[in-house]
C-alpha cells in the first residue's frame, strides 16, 4: 500500500536553484493538494488540482508552479529558490467531496532548506 | 473568511491526566468537513477523526473522543488518561466541501504528556 508517495524526503538548494518536488498517489484520487509547513505553524496550502488538466492556487503560490498531466502524479516545481521557501513540503490527494470518504491522505513531507 | 483557532500552543500534562485540546472554526459554508490529524515527532500527519457539518453526534473511539457543537463552532478533542505515546502536535482542519475540499489548518497545539 504506497498510498502518497513523495521525493526527495531532504533536500538543499542554494538560493536561485530550482527543482521540482514529485508526488505521485496510486489510490485514483482525482483530488491532489500541496501544503507547506513553517516550523511551530499549520500547514498552508499552495496548489490543488480537482482533476488531470486542472489545478488552482491555494493561500501561498507565490514562487511555485504545479502540472497535472495523470491523474496520479502532481509535481510541484519551485523557480528561483528563496530563503523564505525554507519548509516542510507536503503533498495530499483525496475524494472528491461529497464521497464517503473525503479524508485526507498525505505523503511523508519533503524537508526543504535554501541557503 | 475561513479559519481554524487552535487558542492553546502548548499543553503538558503528567501521564493518566485528562486532556483536552480546543479548535474553534470560522466559515460562512453551510456544508464543510472537520479534522483532527497528529504529527508526533517523525514528522508525518495522522489522520485522527472527519466530521461534517450535518452530524453533530459526538463520537468516541477508544481514549480519544469529539465534541461537535456547531452553535459555537467548537470541535474539541479530549484524550482520557493520556500516555506519553500521545506526545504530538495535533492539528484541527476545516475541509471546504465547495472548494474542491482544500483543508484550512489550525496552528496545532503541542502535547507534551510527561511519565
Amino acid at each position: 500500500n504506497a498510498g502518497v508517495t513523495q521525493t526527495p524526503k531532504f533536500r538543499i538548494l542554494k538560493i536561485g536553484q530550482s527543482m521540482t518536488l514529485q508526488c505521485t498517489q496510486d489510490m485514483n484520487h482525482n483530488y491532489m493538494y500541496w501544503y507547506r509547513q513553517d516550523p511551530g505553524m499549520g500547514l498552508k496550502l499552495i496548489y490543488y488540482s480537482v482533476g488531470a488538466g486542472i489545478t488552482d492556487k491555494g493561500e501561498v503560490p507565490n514562487g511555485y508552479n504545479v502540472s497535472r498531466s495523470t491523474t496520479e502524479d502532481f509535481p510541484l516545481r519551485l523557480e528561483l529558490a528563496a530563503p523564505s521557501q525554507t519548509s516542510v513540503y507536503f503533498c495530499a490527494s483525496s475524494y472528491p467531496s461529497g464521497s464517503a470518504n473525503t479524508e485526507a491522505f498525505f505523503g511523508q513531507g519533503t524537508r526543504l532548506t535554501v541557503v | 473568511a475561513q479559519k481554524v483557532t487552535q487558542a492553546q500552543t502548548e499543553i503538558s500534562v503528567v501521564e493518566k491526566e485528562d486532556v483536552t485540546l480546543d479548535c474553534v472554526y470560522e466559515t460562512r459554508d453551510t456544508t464543510y468537513y472537520l479534522f483532527w490529524y497528529k504529527q508526533p515527532p517523525s514528522g508525518e500527519l495522522v489522520f485522527l477523526i472527519r466530521r461534517n457539518s450535518f452530524d453533530e453526534q459526538n463520537e468516541i473511539s477508544g481514549r480519544y473522543s469529539w465534541n461537535f457543537q456547531k452553535s459555537t463552532s467548537s470541535f474539541n478533542f479530549t484524550i482520557t488518561a493520556s500516555q506519553v505515546v500521545d506526545s504530538a502536535v495535533y492539528f484541527c482542519a476545516l475541509g471546504l466541501y465547495n472548494q474542491g475540499g482544500k483543508l484550512i489548518f489550525g496552528q496545532g497545539t503541542e502535547l507534551s504528556v510527561k511519565p
